[in-house]
């Protein structure tokens, strides 16, 4: 059974540093058909796509966001961590992780974790 | 970027109707896209994906078409369940943006 979880601070201070984790079982993050995602939703809003790791661990960013993210896997941990600087209240938001599968040369997120919102305010 | 623009960022229809919501790839993204259905307070569950693949578990009513810049979400006969908010995200290339969202409410 895949099941994602995402785990860190519910509240955090403007300017201070954001690390969320995303612990993983029923899959392991060296398949090669697999990889990991962020993404989060400020309240009422669109999706928004932010980081993913590659099981080769490669990486890829957001554009808007790139000089504040970092994400990094412990496949013995069957953990990605997301790392954000400098918060600021306009990332409020659920922050989720996913897991994107490759397919029939295509790729999607066939399985997400719950989601753990995150409140930056003083 | 590869930007993604949905319409109409809402609609409203009756139990029973057919609706369609449409994508916008900013550049031919080919049949790289895939659809997701999100109902309040809940993770985004896909739908459709590479364009017109069901994914498994999901009702057949739901349809998806397209290629190149322009892409449509179908759902048949509507029924009250899928009142909720579909994206469209596409895959061709990082970083692999999402569309903004239409919320679909029932009559």
């Amino acid at each position: 059974q895949v099941t994602l979880k995402e785990s860190g601070p519910v509240l955090v201070k403007p300017t201070e540093t954001l690390t969320l984790t995303c612990t993983v079982s029923g899959f392991s993050l060296n398949n090669a058909k697999m990889g990991v995602s962020w993404i989060r939703q400020p309240p009422g809003k669109a999706l928004e796509w932010l980081a993913h790791t590659f099981s080769n661990d490669d990486k890829s960013y957001g554009t808007s966001l790139e000089n504040r993210l970092t994400i990094s896997k412990d496949t013995s941990k069957s953990q990605v961590v997301l790392i954000m600087t400098d918060m600021a209240p306009v990332d409020t938001a659920t922050y989720f992780c996913a897991r994107m599968i490759s397919r029939f040369s295509s790729d999607w997120y066939d399985y997400w974790g719950q989601g753990i919102v995150v409140t930056v305010s003083s | 970027d590869i930007q993604m623009t949905q319409s109409p960022p809402s609609l409203s229809a009756s139990v029973g109707d057919r609706v369609f919501i449409t994508c916008r790839a900013s550049q031919s993204i080919n049949n790289y896209v895939n659809w997701y259905q999100q109902k309040p307070g809940k993770a985004p569950k896909v739908l459709i994906y590479s364009a017109s693949s069901l994914e498994s578990g999901v009702p057949s009513r739901f349809r998806g078409s397209g290629s190149g810049t322009e892409f449509t979400l179908i759902i048949q006969n509507l029924q009250p369940e899928d009142s909720a908010t579909y994206y469209c995200q596409q895959s061709y290339s990082a970083p692999w943006t999402f569309g903004q969202g239409t919320r679909v409410e029932i009559k």
